[in-house]
């Protein structure tokens, strides 16, 4: 079977940083997905790693070591609307995403 | 552009009744997904398909079945629903085996079975 594993849940003030760990053990690896998904809606992309190191998009990164079988995704300048699931997700094979059982992140004023 | 679509949205079954679900895209994607997300354990792969006419078992196939007779459509059937298939259903598609190609997900059938 598969292995990945995240924090049930995170709480962050407006502005701050917050950093979501997952590790994985996988039968394959093929890539690592990072999906956002607010309460009573569809998942949505984020981010993708398949090299070790760090990957920028605005206020997202997400960094991979594939050696360490690790993780994680950063959040800078929380805003209220970040308040959200975070999906950890592996490509297992060609076609086939195992995913992790998501971390809410909980914004504050 | 819809992207992808499921209907319906809600629904609520008795013990043994039957239902589909239909998936559908307008992106000529060639893979489609079913899943089905619990509280506290993620999404988990219930069939999937690799194009028109193919369909191929995910990691909790049980109790449902699977057609693509189109390659637009996935359709999810429960022939007879029990109390444990209470979830949010969501359908996903894909375009090709790129490394970087993501699926992009339905809003999700929200189904209760008493």
């Amino acid at each position: 079977g598969q292995n990945i594993d995240q924090p049930t849940e995170m709480t962050a003030t407006e502005g701050a940083i917050v950093q979501i760990n997952c590790t994985y053990q996988t039968s394959g690896f093929n890539g690592l997905f990072w999906y956002q998904q607010h309460a009573g809606e569809a998942p949505t992309f984020l981010s993708y790693n398949v090299l070790d190191g760090l990957e920028e998009k605005g206020r997202f990164s997400s960094f991979l070591s594939r050696s360490k079988g690790y993780s994680y995704l950063l959040l800078k300048e929380l805003q209220m609307k970040d308040s959200a699931s975070y999906l950890c997700a592996v490509r297992v094979n060609d076609y086939k995403l195992s995913f992790g059982a998501g971390t809410t992140v909980t914004v504050r004023a | 552009n819809a992207g992808v679509t499921q209907t319906p949205k809600f629904r609520v079954l008795k013990t043994g009744q039957s239902m589909t679900l239909l998936c559908a895209q307008d992106m000529n994607h060639e893979y489609m997904y079913w899943y089905r997300q619990d509280p506290g354990m993620g999404l988990r792969l219930i069939h999937y398909s690799v194009g028109e006419g193919t369909t191929a078992k995910g990691e909790v196939p049980d109790g449902y079945n699977v057609s693509r007779l189109k390659k637009q459509n996935f359709l999810l059937g429960l022939e007879s629903a029990a109390p444990s298939q209470t979830s949010v259903y969501f359908c996903a598609s894909r375009f090709g085996l790129a490394q970087r190609d993501t699926q992009y997900f339905g809003p999700g059938t929200r189904l209760t079975v008493l």
